[in-house]
């Protein structure tokens, strides 16, 4: 079965410093991957996405993402890290049927 | 364009009461999508959608109907709510691959 897991649930950085959400998948088949970022009583909104192609995937806000097939996973990266990045992460991998497989969530704090 | 939104925002109910959540799209989207976002375990999908007048099981589905009589509509209905139930629930949907979710709804039962 399709699974994304994310193993840390809190993760801290000082403003302007780099960051990094971890994200290991397991799935069968090519992944879809993709970062989803989660404000306080907000939705859940679209960061970026790894169909095929370069394994450095650019996406909004600045942050990016690496796909590593040997490593199974697909880290969420920010060279410089700005206090309003400071939100729920969610790693996430299609489904079979086209739904989203999401981890459990990370919660990034950045401080000034 | 609206988007996907969803009715209502917040609600309280009471356990045994019953209620239905409505999604709504207007990007003419095939799949549709219910979720519930509890601490601790993302979101888990309860029932989803391929297309109007079709619905399937997700990974959560028990105490939970849908129906999606129009192609831009899919209901979530909870016909004797319990405390487990208590979440925030997100409709999304998609076309191909992304996904776009609405704002959730926060239910407490009580």
């Amino acid at each position: 079965a399709q699974s994304v897991a994310q193993p840390e649930d809190q993760v801290n950085v000082a403003e302007g410093n780099p960051l990094t959400v971890k994200c290991t998948y397991s799935v069968s088949g090519n992944p879809y991957l993709f970062w989803y970022v989660q404000y306080p009583n907000r939705g859940l909104q679209f960061l970026l996405k790894y169909i095929t192609g370069d394994n450095l995937v650019k996406g909004s806000y600045g942050f990016e993402a690496e796909f590593n097939k040997s490593q199974t996973s697909f880290h969420l990266k920010k060279p410089s890290a700005l206090v309003s990045d400071s939100a729920l992460y969610f790693c996430a991998v299609r489904g079979l049927n086209n739904d989203m497989r999401f981890g459990a969530g990370t919660r990034l704090t950045v401080k000034p | 364009n609206a988007g996907v939104t969803q009715t209502p925002k917040f609600r309280v109910l009471k356990t045994g009461q019953s209620m239905t959540l409505l999604c709504a799209q207007d990007m003419n989207h095939e799949y549709m999508y219910w979720y519930r976002q509890d601490p601790g375990m993302g979101l888990r999908l309860i029932h989803y959608s391929v297309g109007e007048g079709t619905t399937a099981k997700g990974e959560v589905p028990d105490g939970y109907n849908v129906s999606r009589l129009k192609k831009q509509n899919f209901l979530l209905g909870l016909e004797s709510a319990a405390p487990s139930q208590t979440s925030v629930y997100f409709c999304a949907s998609s076309w191909d691959v992304e996904q776009y979710f609405g704002p959730g709804t926060r239910l407490t039962v009580t």
